[in-house]
Protein backbone atom coordinates (compact mmCIF):
# COMPACT_ATOMS: atom_id res chain seq x y z
CA UNK A 1 0.00 0.00 0.00
CA UNK A 2 0.84 3.81 -0.21
CA UNK A 3 3.52 4.63 1.96
CA UNK A 4 3.49 8.26 3.71
CA UNK A 5 6.65 10.05 5.20
CA UNK A 6 6.91 13.54 7.05
CA UNK A 7 9.81 15.48 7.89
CA UNK A 8 11.29 16.38 9.83
CA UNK A 9 9.97 14.23 12.71
CA UNK A 10 10.60 17.27 15.30
CA UNK A 11 11.16 20.92 14.93
CA UNK A 12 11.28 23.09 17.78
CA UNK A 13 11.28 27.18 16.70
CA UNK A 14 10.80 30.30 18.77
CA UNK A 15 7.61 32.29 18.59
CA UNK A 16 8.06 34.32 15.39
CA UNK A 17 10.04 31.51 13.14
CA UNK A 18 8.68 30.55 9.76
CA UNK A 19 9.04 26.95 8.87
CA UNK A 20 7.91 24.03 6.44
CA UNK A 21 7.08 20.60 6.98
CA UNK A 22 6.97 18.17 3.49
CA UNK A 23 4.87 15.29 3.61
CA UNK A 24 6.46 12.64 0.80
CA UNK A 25 3.77 9.45 -0.25
CA UNK A 26 4.73 6.92 -2.56
CA UNK A 27 1.67 6.88 -5.10
CA UNK A 28 -0.34 9.06 -7.15
CA UNK A 29 -3.15 11.01 -5.24
CA UNK A 30 -6.22 12.33 -5.72
CA UNK A 31 -6.73 13.64 -2.28
CA UNK A 32 -4.57 15.27 0.77
CA UNK A 33 -5.30 16.11 3.93
CA UNK A 34 -3.21 18.22 6.29
CA UNK A 35 -4.81 17.90 10.31
CA UNK A 36 -2.76 19.73 13.16
CA UNK A 37 -3.24 17.51 16.44
CA UNK A 38 -3.56 19.78 19.69
CA UNK A 39 -1.72 19.23 22.92
CA UNK A 40 -5.09 18.39 23.94
CA UNK A 41 -5.52 15.48 21.27
CA UNK A 42 -7.91 16.73 18.87
CA UNK A 43 -7.36 17.11 15.53
CA UNK A 44 -8.16 19.43 13.33
CA UNK A 45 -8.64 20.28 9.83
CA UNK A 46 -5.84 22.53 8.03
CA UNK A 47 -6.21 22.07 4.12
CA UNK A 48 -7.98 19.90 1.94
CA UNK A 49 -5.29 19.72 -1.01
CA UNK A 50 -5.18 17.29 -3.62
CA UNK A 51 -2.51 19.95 -6.06
CA UNK A 52 -2.01 23.45 -6.02
CA UNK A 53 -1.28 26.19 -3.29
CA UNK A 54 -4.06 27.08 -0.79
CA UNK A 55 -3.65 29.42 2.10
CA UNK A 56 -5.59 30.44 5.24
CA UNK A 57 -4.19 33.17 7.27
CA UNK A 58 -0.05 32.04 8.91
CA UNK A 59 -0.72 28.85 7.06
CA UNK A 60 -0.17 27.72 3.19
CA UNK A 61 0.32 24.28 1.95
CA UNK A 62 1.19 23.39 -1.34
CA UNK A 63 1.21 19.91 -3.31
CA UNK A 64 2.86 18.80 -6.24
CA UNK A 65 0.93 15.56 -7.18
CA UNK A 66 3.45 15.08 -9.83
CA UNK A 67 6.49 14.55 -7.73
CA UNK A 68 4.25 13.04 -4.81
CA UNK A 69 4.68 15.58 -2.17
CA UNK A 70 3.06 18.13 0.07
CA UNK A 71 4.58 20.97 2.20
CA UNK A 72 2.56 23.11 4.37
CA UNK A 73 4.41 26.57 5.63
CA UNK A 74 3.61 27.78 8.94
CA UNK A 75 4.89 31.69 8.92
CA UNK A 76 5.09 33.31 12.18
CA UNK A 77 4.76 30.78 14.65
CA UNK A 78 2.89 31.18 17.98
CA UNK A 79 2.89 28.77 20.83
CA UNK A 80 -0.50 27.97 19.81
CA UNK A 81 0.81 26.42 16.97
CA UNK A 82 2.36 23.78 18.88
CA UNK A 83 1.07 20.05 18.45
CA UNK A 84 1.73 17.46 16.03
CA UNK A 85 1.19 18.16 12.34
CA UNK A 86 -0.24 15.15 10.22
CA UNK A 87 -0.79 14.67 6.50
CA UNK A 88 -3.29 12.13 5.22
CA UNK A 89 -3.88 10.58 1.46
CA UNK A 90 -6.03 7.52 0.86
CA UNK A 91 -4.72 4.48 0.53
CA UNK A 92 -5.80 3.83 -3.19
CA UNK A 93 -7.71 5.80 -6.16
CA UNK A 94 -11.00 3.62 -5.16
CA UNK A 95 -11.60 3.69 -0.92
CA UNK A 96 -11.83 6.69 1.47
CA UNK A 97 -9.81 4.54 3.74
CA UNK A 98 -6.89 8.04 5.40
CA UNK A 99 -3.47 6.58 5.62
CA UNK A 100 -2.18 9.31 8.09
CA UNK A 101 1.66 10.21 7.86
CA UNK A 102 3.80 10.12 10.72
CA UNK A 103 3.51 13.22 12.06
CA UNK A 104 6.15 16.69 12.43
CA UNK A 105 6.11 17.13 16.33
CA UNK A 106 6.28 21.03 16.68
CA UNK A 107 7.49 22.73 19.10
CA UNK A 108 7.26 26.71 19.54
CA UNK A 109 8.59 28.33 22.44
CA UNK A 110 8.17 32.29 23.54
CA UNK B 1 -18.71 26.44 9.95
CA UNK B 2 -20.78 22.88 10.79
CA UNK B 3 -18.42 20.87 12.60
CA UNK B 4 -18.36 16.50 13.94
CA UNK B 5 -18.81 16.67 17.93
CA UNK B 6 -18.45 13.53 19.73
CA UNK B 7 -19.02 12.44 23.29
CA UNK B 8 -18.12 12.22 25.74
CA UNK B 9 -14.44 13.92 25.74
CA UNK B 10 -13.11 11.09 27.44
CA UNK B 11 -14.43 7.79 28.95
CA UNK B 12 -12.74 5.81 31.50
CA UNK B 13 -14.13 1.85 31.87
CA UNK B 14 -13.01 -1.44 33.57
CA UNK B 15 -11.71 -4.17 30.90
CA UNK B 16 -14.55 -6.59 29.97
CA UNK B 17 -17.15 -3.84 29.81
CA UNK B 18 -18.99 -2.50 27.13
CA UNK B 19 -18.38 1.25 25.61
CA UNK B 20 -20.66 3.09 23.23
CA UNK B 21 -18.84 6.02 22.15
CA UNK B 22 -21.11 8.48 19.64
CA UNK B 23 -20.83 10.93 17.12
CA UNK B 24 -22.88 13.89 15.39
CA UNK B 25 -21.74 14.10 11.71
CA UNK B 26 -22.18 17.54 9.74
CA UNK B 27 -25.79 17.14 8.73
CA UNK B 28 -25.79 16.78 5.11
CA UNK B 29 -23.21 14.24 4.97
CA UNK B 30 -23.74 10.84 3.84
CA UNK B 31 -20.44 9.13 4.43
CA UNK B 32 -18.59 8.04 7.98
CA UNK B 33 -15.82 6.88 9.55
CA UNK B 34 -14.12 5.62 12.85
CA UNK B 35 -10.13 6.08 13.40
CA UNK B 36 -8.37 5.56 16.32
CA UNK B 37 -4.45 6.68 17.50
CA UNK B 38 -2.75 4.91 20.43
CA UNK B 39 -0.95 7.03 22.21
CA UNK B 40 2.61 8.33 20.67
CA UNK B 41 1.54 6.31 17.18
CA UNK B 42 -0.19 7.09 13.72
CA UNK B 43 -4.21 7.41 13.21
CA UNK B 44 -5.29 4.54 12.01
CA UNK B 45 -8.44 3.28 9.91
CA UNK B 46 -11.50 1.33 11.88
CA UNK B 47 -14.17 1.47 9.17
CA UNK B 48 -16.49 3.68 7.08
CA UNK B 49 -20.23 3.00 6.70
CA UNK B 50 -22.31 4.41 3.66
CA UNK B 51 -26.14 4.01 3.21
CA UNK B 52 -26.51 2.66 6.31
CA UNK B 53 -23.97 -0.41 6.06
CA UNK B 54 -20.05 -1.25 6.18
CA UNK B 55 -18.36 -0.27 2.64
CA UNK B 56 -14.70 -1.02 4.27
CA UNK B 57 -13.21 -1.96 7.44
CA UNK B 58 -9.64 -2.64 8.47
CA UNK B 59 -7.93 -5.86 10.16
CA UNK B 60 -8.68 -4.15 13.83
CA UNK B 61 -12.21 -4.15 13.21
CA UNK B 62 -13.18 -7.62 14.27
CA UNK B 63 -16.17 -9.17 15.95
CA UNK B 64 -15.30 -7.16 19.65
CA UNK B 65 -16.15 -3.96 16.81
CA UNK B 66 -19.49 -2.73 15.59
CA UNK B 67 -21.15 0.68 13.80
CA UNK B 68 -24.64 1.94 13.89
CA UNK B 69 -26.59 4.48 12.69
CA UNK B 70 -29.41 4.75 15.19
CA UNK B 71 -31.29 7.52 13.75
CA UNK B 72 -30.94 10.21 11.78
CA UNK B 73 -27.98 11.87 13.56
CA UNK B 74 -25.82 9.55 15.32
CA UNK B 75 -22.91 7.32 14.55
CA UNK B 76 -21.74 5.18 16.79
CA UNK B 77 -18.94 2.79 17.34
CA UNK B 78 -19.70 0.23 20.19
CA UNK B 79 -16.59 -2.49 22.00
CA UNK B 80 -18.33 -5.10 23.31
CA UNK B 81 -15.81 -6.52 25.74
CA UNK B 82 -13.05 -3.82 26.03
CA UNK B 83 -9.13 -4.93 26.09
CA UNK B 84 -6.16 -3.13 27.65
CA UNK B 85 -5.08 -2.20 24.17
CA UNK B 86 -8.18 -0.93 23.28
CA UNK B 87 -7.22 2.63 25.08
CA UNK B 88 -6.74 4.65 22.56
CA UNK B 89 -8.30 8.17 21.33
CA UNK B 90 -11.30 7.26 18.71
CA UNK B 91 -11.89 10.18 15.90
CA UNK B 92 -15.49 10.30 14.38
CA UNK B 93 -15.28 11.56 10.60
CA UNK B 94 -17.67 12.58 7.99
CA UNK B 95 -17.86 13.64 4.41
CA UNK B 96 -20.26 14.40 1.61
CA UNK B 97 -20.72 12.95 -1.26
CA UNK B 98 -20.03 16.06 -3.71
CA UNK B 99 -16.78 16.81 -5.77
CA UNK B 100 -15.30 16.95 -2.26
CA UNK B 101 -16.31 13.47 -1.29
CA UNK B 102 -12.60 12.76 0.32
CA UNK B 103 -12.91 15.96 2.32
CA UNK B 104 -13.25 13.98 5.87
CA UNK B 105 -13.88 15.96 8.64
CA UNK B 106 -12.62 14.99 11.73
CA UNK B 107 -14.32 15.22 15.08
CA UNK B 108 -12.39 16.23 18.31
CA UNK B 109 -12.15 12.61 19.68
CA UNK B 110 -12.91 10.50 22.50
CA UNK B 111 -10.29 8.98 24.85
CA UNK B 112 -10.57 5.82 25.75
CA UNK B 113 -8.81 4.45 28.95
CA UNK B 114 -9.69 0.87 29.98
CA UNK B 115 -8.26 -0.10 32.87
Amino acid sequence: GIQVEQSPPDLILQEGANSTLRCNFSDSVNNLQWFHQNPWGQLINLFYIPSGTKQNGRLSATTVATERYSLLYISSSQTTDSGVYFCAVPLSYNTDKLIFGTGTRLQVFP
Amino acid sequence: EPEVTQTPSHQVTQMGQEVILRCVPISNHLYFYWYRQILGQKVEFLVSFYNNEISEKSEIFDDQFSVERPDGSNFTLKIRSTKLEDSAMYFCASSDETGVRFTQYFGPGTRLTVL
